[in-house]
Protein backbone atom coordinates (compact mmCIF):
# COMPACT_ATOMS: atom_id res chain seq x y z
CA UNK A 1 0.00 0.00 0.00
CA UNK A 2 3.36 2.41 -0.27
CA UNK A 3 3.10 3.23 3.17
CA UNK A 4 -0.50 4.30 3.32
CA UNK A 5 -2.57 4.36 5.82
CA UNK A 6 -5.99 5.29 7.06
CA UNK A 7 -8.29 5.16 9.87
CA UNK A 8 -10.93 3.99 10.88
CA UNK A 9 -10.77 1.11 8.54
CA UNK A 10 -14.53 0.71 9.48
CA UNK A 11 -17.16 3.37 10.81
CA UNK A 12 -20.75 3.71 11.47
CA UNK A 13 -22.51 6.58 12.30
CA UNK A 14 -25.67 8.76 12.60
CA UNK A 15 -26.81 11.05 10.52
CA UNK A 16 -26.21 14.50 11.57
CA UNK A 17 -23.07 13.83 13.29
CA UNK A 18 -19.61 15.37 12.12
CA UNK A 19 -16.93 12.28 10.92
CA UNK A 20 -13.15 12.94 10.45
CA UNK A 21 -11.42 10.33 8.01
CA UNK A 22 -7.39 10.33 8.18
CA UNK A 23 -5.10 9.35 5.88
CA UNK A 24 -1.19 9.06 6.66
CA UNK A 25 1.55 8.28 4.62
CA UNK A 26 5.10 7.52 5.59
CA UNK A 27 7.02 9.10 1.96
CA UNK A 28 6.23 12.61 2.37
CA UNK A 29 4.82 12.72 -0.91
CA UNK A 30 3.28 15.61 -2.40
CA UNK A 31 0.66 15.31 -3.83
CA UNK A 32 -2.67 13.33 -1.62
CA UNK A 33 -6.45 12.48 -2.90
CA UNK A 34 -9.83 11.51 -1.51
CA UNK A 35 -11.96 9.14 -3.57
CA UNK A 36 -15.55 8.06 -2.97
CA UNK A 37 -16.18 4.81 -4.12
CA UNK A 38 -20.16 3.65 -5.17
CA UNK A 39 -21.76 0.97 -6.73
CA UNK A 40 -22.45 1.40 -10.37
CA UNK A 41 -19.81 5.12 -10.21
CA UNK A 42 -16.41 3.55 -10.20
CA UNK A 43 -14.16 6.29 -8.18
CA UNK A 44 -15.11 9.90 -7.84
CA UNK A 45 -12.39 12.29 -6.85
CA UNK A 46 -13.93 14.46 -3.74
CA UNK A 47 -11.04 16.51 -2.55
CA UNK A 48 -7.01 16.95 -3.61
CA UNK A 49 -4.01 18.37 -1.98
CA UNK A 50 -0.94 19.64 -3.65
CA UNK A 51 0.96 20.19 -0.44
CA UNK A 52 0.53 21.57 3.13
CA UNK A 53 -2.44 24.04 3.39
CA UNK A 54 -3.34 23.80 -0.75
CA UNK A 55 -6.25 21.80 -1.20
CA UNK A 56 -8.71 21.71 -3.86
CA UNK A 57 -12.00 20.79 -4.68
CA UNK A 58 -12.93 17.58 -6.94
CA UNK A 59 -15.87 16.45 -8.57
CA UNK A 60 -18.39 15.91 -6.03
CA UNK A 61 -17.14 17.72 -2.82
CA UNK A 62 -20.91 19.06 -1.21
CA UNK A 63 -20.68 18.10 2.01
CA UNK A 64 -16.92 17.42 2.67
CA UNK A 65 -14.03 19.66 3.82
CA UNK A 66 -10.43 18.53 3.96
CA UNK A 67 -7.28 20.14 5.75
CA UNK A 68 -3.30 19.65 5.13
CA UNK A 69 -1.28 20.97 8.10
CA UNK A 70 1.24 18.14 7.59
CA UNK A 71 2.82 16.61 4.23
CA UNK A 72 1.99 12.95 6.01
CA UNK A 73 -1.85 13.65 7.14
CA UNK A 74 -4.66 14.29 4.85
CA UNK A 75 -8.02 14.47 6.65
CA UNK A 76 -11.62 14.63 5.20
CA UNK A 77 -13.90 15.65 7.33
CA UNK A 78 -18.28 15.34 6.54
CA UNK A 79 -19.46 18.13 8.66
CA UNK A 80 -22.60 16.22 8.97
CA UNK A 81 -23.42 12.97 8.11
CA UNK A 82 -25.94 12.17 5.73
CA UNK A 83 -27.21 8.74 4.43
CA UNK A 84 -26.19 9.60 1.20
CA UNK A 85 -22.53 9.29 2.46
CA UNK A 86 -22.09 5.72 3.02
CA UNK A 87 -19.68 4.88 1.26
CA UNK A 88 -16.32 3.39 1.29
CA UNK A 89 -13.75 6.32 0.58
CA UNK A 90 -10.31 5.63 -0.49
CA UNK A 91 -6.98 7.80 -0.27
CA UNK A 92 -4.24 8.20 -2.68
CA UNK A 93 -1.25 9.58 -3.13
CA UNK A 94 0.82 10.35 -6.28
CA UNK A 95 4.92 10.67 -5.69
CA UNK A 96 6.40 14.35 -6.71
CA UNK A 97 7.28 15.30 -10.22
CA UNK A 98 9.74 13.25 -10.19
CA UNK A 99 8.08 10.22 -9.92
CA UNK A 100 5.56 8.68 -12.38
CA UNK A 101 2.16 9.59 -12.88
CA UNK A 102 0.50 6.43 -11.50
CA UNK A 103 -1.39 6.41 -8.33
CA UNK A 104 -0.97 4.22 -4.77
CA UNK A 105 -3.91 3.94 -2.86
CA UNK A 106 -4.99 2.99 0.67
CA UNK A 107 -6.74 0.24 1.78
CA UNK A 108 -10.04 2.56 2.24
CA UNK A 109 -12.53 3.27 4.50
CA UNK A 110 -16.08 1.39 4.82
CA UNK A 111 -18.48 4.60 6.46
CA UNK A 112 -21.57 4.22 6.77
CA UNK A 113 -24.52 6.68 7.89
CA UNK A 114 -27.58 5.37 9.63
CA UNK B 1 -19.17 12.99 -14.76
CA UNK B 2 -17.64 10.21 -15.36
CA UNK B 3 -14.51 10.73 -18.07
CA UNK B 4 -13.83 6.43 -18.86
CA UNK B 5 -16.85 4.08 -19.70
CA UNK B 6 -15.36 0.61 -19.88
CA UNK B 7 -17.19 -2.24 -21.52
CA UNK B 8 -18.23 -4.64 -21.14
CA UNK B 9 -19.83 -4.24 -17.61
CA UNK B 10 -19.08 -7.92 -16.77
CA UNK B 11 -16.42 -10.29 -17.92
CA UNK B 12 -16.43 -14.50 -17.52
CA UNK B 13 -13.87 -16.65 -19.15
CA UNK B 14 -12.06 -19.92 -18.84
CA UNK B 15 -8.74 -19.83 -16.82
CA UNK B 16 -6.06 -19.98 -20.18
CA UNK B 17 -8.34 -17.40 -22.11
CA UNK B 18 -7.62 -14.03 -23.19
CA UNK B 19 -9.42 -11.03 -21.54
CA UNK B 20 -9.95 -7.79 -23.61
CA UNK B 21 -11.67 -4.90 -21.51
CA UNK B 22 -12.41 -1.55 -23.41
CA UNK B 23 -12.53 1.97 -22.15
CA UNK B 24 -13.84 4.70 -23.76
CA UNK B 25 -13.33 8.55 -22.52
CA UNK B 26 -14.50 11.98 -23.62
CA UNK B 27 -12.25 14.80 -23.86
CA UNK B 28 -8.52 14.85 -24.70
CA UNK B 29 -6.28 13.35 -22.45
CA UNK B 30 -2.28 13.73 -21.35
CA UNK B 31 -2.29 9.50 -20.29
CA UNK B 32 -4.82 6.78 -20.18
CA UNK B 33 -4.06 4.66 -16.50
CA UNK B 34 -5.45 0.53 -15.54
CA UNK B 35 -5.95 -0.25 -12.49
CA UNK B 36 -7.14 -3.48 -10.60
CA UNK B 37 -9.41 -3.76 -7.85
CA UNK B 38 -9.55 -7.32 -5.75
CA UNK B 39 -12.75 -7.47 -3.77
CA UNK B 40 -12.63 -5.09 -0.37
CA UNK B 41 -9.08 -3.79 -1.22
CA UNK B 42 -7.33 -0.41 -2.69
CA UNK B 43 -6.99 -0.46 -6.25
CA UNK B 44 -3.21 -1.24 -7.59
CA UNK B 45 -1.57 0.48 -10.42
CA UNK B 46 -1.47 -1.61 -13.52
CA UNK B 47 -0.32 0.43 -16.15
CA UNK B 48 0.02 3.83 -18.10
CA UNK B 49 0.27 4.94 -21.59
CA UNK B 50 0.55 8.27 -22.87
CA UNK B 51 -1.04 10.08 -25.27
CA UNK B 52 1.49 9.62 -27.68
CA UNK B 53 1.99 5.88 -27.15
CA UNK B 54 -0.10 3.29 -29.46
CA UNK B 55 0.36 0.47 -27.56
CA UNK B 56 2.34 -0.99 -24.33
CA UNK B 57 2.95 -4.34 -22.85
CA UNK B 58 3.92 -5.09 -19.12
CA UNK B 59 4.00 -8.73 -18.85
CA UNK B 60 1.17 -10.45 -19.46
CA UNK B 61 -0.82 -7.55 -20.03
CA UNK B 62 -1.38 -4.98 -23.54
CA UNK B 63 -2.89 -2.14 -23.85
CA UNK B 64 -3.71 0.38 -26.97
CA UNK B 65 -4.91 3.41 -27.23
CA UNK B 66 -6.39 5.20 -29.86
CA UNK B 67 -6.79 9.22 -29.51
CA UNK B 68 -8.28 9.52 -32.81
CA UNK B 69 -11.68 7.44 -31.52
CA UNK B 70 -10.66 8.31 -27.68
CA UNK B 71 -10.74 4.41 -26.68
CA UNK B 72 -8.36 2.52 -25.39
CA UNK B 73 -8.42 -1.76 -24.75
CA UNK B 74 -6.69 -3.78 -21.91
CA UNK B 75 -5.52 -7.25 -23.01
CA UNK B 76 -4.90 -9.94 -20.69
CA UNK B 77 -3.25 -12.65 -22.14
CA UNK B 78 -3.17 -16.90 -20.04
CA UNK B 79 -5.70 -15.58 -17.81
CA UNK B 80 -5.49 -16.87 -14.57
CA UNK B 81 -8.00 -17.21 -11.31
CA UNK B 82 -5.72 -15.22 -9.76
CA UNK B 83 -6.73 -12.26 -11.99
CA UNK B 84 -10.26 -12.53 -10.58
CA UNK B 85 -10.92 -8.71 -9.69
CA UNK B 86 -12.23 -5.25 -11.08
CA UNK B 87 -10.50 -3.48 -14.20
CA UNK B 88 -10.63 0.43 -14.26
CA UNK B 89 -9.85 2.84 -16.14
CA UNK B 90 -8.57 6.29 -15.34
CA UNK B 91 -7.71 9.40 -17.87
CA UNK B 92 -5.40 12.37 -16.52
CA UNK B 93 -6.62 14.95 -18.91
CA UNK B 94 -4.16 17.66 -17.64
CA UNK B 95 -6.07 19.69 -15.95
CA UNK B 96 -3.79 19.97 -13.09
CA UNK B 97 -2.33 18.15 -10.31
CA UNK B 98 -2.37 14.98 -12.38
CA UNK B 99 -6.04 14.48 -10.80
CA UNK B 100 -7.70 11.40 -12.31
CA UNK B 101 -11.07 10.46 -13.77
CA UNK B 102 -12.38 7.12 -13.22
CA UNK B 103 -14.46 4.65 -15.04
CA UNK B 104 -16.94 2.52 -13.69
CA UNK B 105 -15.11 -0.54 -13.91
CA UNK B 106 -15.22 -4.32 -15.52
CA UNK B 107 -15.95 -7.27 -13.39
CA UNK B 108 -13.80 -10.05 -14.38
CA UNK B 109 -14.53 -13.53 -13.61
CA UNK B 110 -11.53 -16.55 -14.20
CA UNK B 111 -13.07 -19.70 -13.83
CA UNK B 112 -10.36 -22.46 -12.79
Amino acid sequence: DAGITQSPRHKVTETGTPVTLRCHQTENHRYMYWYRQDPGHGLRLIHYSYGVKDTDKGEVSDGYSVSRSKTEDFLLTLESATSSQTSVYFCAIKPGTSGGDEQFFGPGTRLTVL
Amino acid sequence: SQQGEEDPQALSIQEGENATMNCSYKTSINNLQWYRQNSGRGLVHLILIRSNEREKHSGRLRVTLDTSKKSSSLLITASRAADTASYFCATDSGAGSYQLTFGKGTKLSVIP
